[in-house]
């Protein structure tokens, strides 16, 4: 069974720093695009982050462009978000998110979140 | 950037249908995706490609698309269908996720 675990979530002051991982198991982790998707408390769904299968063409959303960074380790299965100058805004769930169309029909897994809040 | 709006809610009684709307320009270009939120639980895919629906989604969700407007249709809405709804695009490497919707059902 496809499986998304995110880890690292935690409490940090406003201009600090964190890293969070996703480990995934359960499909080949290295054929897909991956995205981080945050959800702040009683808000909803946003589009973080996200790359490619090989590491290349990061994108980010202009409320963490220059700030975040999304990075992967095929070999470790291991997808990345680094979060740096973190604000109060930022405070929210982070999803590691798996969604793509095949030849088939649509493979879309998520992670359960791990919370990030943001204060002093 | 792009954006896509959607109503902050839908109401709507058992066994009625509920329409959701979600606007935007780029989507005159890219498929939509329709999500459906529960409390405490992760989104799941309702519809991809703007009409297909995955194999174990009940047929009273459907999908439509006209020009730069996507909609989710829910057919005879059930009490459990009660939940948050997003659209949601890709467009070269970024993504977007609706305003979303909040359908009541009662």
């Amino acid at each position: 069974e496809e499986q998304l675990v995110e880890s690292g979530g935690g409490v940090v002051r406003p201009g600090g720093s964190l890293r969070l991982s996703c480990a995934a198991s359960g499909f080949t982790f290295e054929n897909y695009g991956m995205t981080w998707v945050r959800q702040a408390p009683g808000k909803g769904l946003e589009w973080v982050a996200g790359i490619n299968w090989n590491g290349g063409s990061p994108g980010y959303a202009d409320s963490v462009k220059g700030r975040f960074t999304i990075s992967r380790d095929n070999a470790k299965n291991s997808l990345y978000l680094q979060m740096n100058t973190l604000r109060s805004e930022d405070t929210a769930l982070y999803h590691c998110h798996l969604s793509t169309v095949t030849s088939v029909g649509v493979y879309d897994v998520w992670g359960q979140g791990t919370m990030v809040v943001v204060s002093s | 950037s792009y954006e896509l709006s959607q109503p902050s809610s839908v109401s709507v009684s058992p066994g009625q249908t509920a329409i959701i709307t979600c606007s935007g320009d780029i989507l005159t270009k890219k498929y939509t995706r329709w999500f459906q939120q529960k409390p405490g639980q992760a989104p799941v895919v309702l519809i991809y490609k703007d009409t297909e629906r995955p194999s174990g989604i009940p047929e009273r969700f459907s999908g439509s698309s006209s020009g730069a407007t996507v909609t989710l249709t829910i057919s005879g809405a059930q009490v459990e269908d009660e939940a948050d709804y997003y659209c949601y695009t890709a467009a070269d490497n970024i993504r977007v996720f609706g305003t979303g919707t909040k359908v009541t059902v009662l």
